[in-house]
C-alpha cells in the first residue's frame, strides 16, 4: 500500500540554486514525514510536520504541508554536491492486516552537479 | 544516537538456498521493520514487529519469514530463495506507541540470489 508519491522523480541543478520536490498523499494525517537516502546506504529522517503545522525549518531545508491539498513541499535552498540523493516522503497508511505503519512514496533522485 | 546494524552489506546465495539475514537495533525499540526495495517500485515492506515474538505481515510477506527473540534483534528469513528475491533490504527501528514515529534505518544488504 502505497500513500506518498513523489514528484518530480528526477531533478538535476547546479550547486547553489534551490531544489524543491513535492509530494502528494491519499489519507489524512497526523504527521509527514521527509527521508534521505544516499547511494547504496540507508534511509536518513530528515524532517517532521504535524497535521497542524504549515511550515517547519531545519538548517537549509523547508518543508511545508497543505492538508487541503493533501500535499507537502521539501525545499533545499543553496544546494551542494553533498546533496544528491534520493528524498522520500512518508505517512501512515493502513495495511491489509488492519495495522497501519508508515508507508514511503518510490522519492525523488535529486543530483546536484558543482 | 540510534545505530541500527544489518550484518551484511552484499550477500550472494544460489536458489533453493535458506537465507538468514539479521538486523540489531542498540536504542531499545519496540518495532523494527523488514523491507526491500527495488528500483521503480521504492521500498515495500515485508514484515514488522512491535514486540518480541510479535510479527505482522506487511505488503509482501510471501517467500519470508522472520523472528524476533530478543526486543534488540529481528531477523529475515528466505525460506528458499528464488531470483526475483535478489534486492536490496533494509531493516528499520522506531519507538513504541504512536505508529507515525519516525524510523531509523540500518545501511541495508544488497542482496544476489544466482
Amino acid at each position: 500500500s502505497q500513500q506518498g508519491e513523489e514528484d518530480p522523480q528526477a531533478l538535476s541543478i547546479q550547486e547553489g540554486e534551490n531544489a524543491t520536490m513535492n509530494c502528494s498523499y491519499k489519507t489524512s494525517i497526523n504527521n509527514l514525514q521527509w527521508y534521505r537516502q544516499n547511494s547504496g546506504r540507508g534511509l536518513v529522517h530528515l524532517i517532521l510536520i504535524r497535521s497542524n503545522e504549515r511550515e517547519k525549518h531545519s538548517g537549509r531545508l523547508r518543508v511545508t504541508l497543505d492538508t487541503s491539498k493533501k500535499s507537502s513541499s521539501l525545499l533545499i535552498t543553496a544546494s551542494r554536491a553533498a546533496d544528491t540523493a534520493s528524498y522520500f516522503c512518508a505517512t501512515v497508511a493502513p495495511l491489509n492486516s488492519g495495522y497501519s505503519t508508515l508507508t514511503f512514496g518510490k522519492g525523488t533522485m535529486l543530483l546536484v552537479s558543482p | 544516537d540510534v545505530k541500527v546494524t544489518q550484518s551484511s552489506r552484499y550477500l550472494v546465495k544460489r536458489t533453493g538456498e535458506k537465507v538468514f539475514l539479521e538486523c540489531v537495533q542498540d536504542m531499545d525499540h519496540e518495532n523494527m521493520f523488514w523491507y526491500r526495495q527495488d528500483p521503480g517500485l521504492g521500498l515495500r515492506l515485508i514484515y514488522f514487529s512491535y514486540d518480541v515474538k510479535m510479527k505482522e505481515k506487511g505488503d509482501i510477506p510471501e517467500g519470508y519469514s522472520v523472528s524476533r527473540e530478543k526486543k534488540e534483534r529481528f531477523s529475515l528469513i528466505l525460506e528458499s530463495a528464488s531470483t526475483n528475491q535478489t534486492s536490496m533490504y533494509l531493516c528499520a527501528s522506531s519507538p513504541g506507541g504512536y505508529s507515525n514515529q519516525p524510523q531509523h534505518f540500518g545501511d541495508g544488504t544488497r542482496l544476489s540470489i544466482l
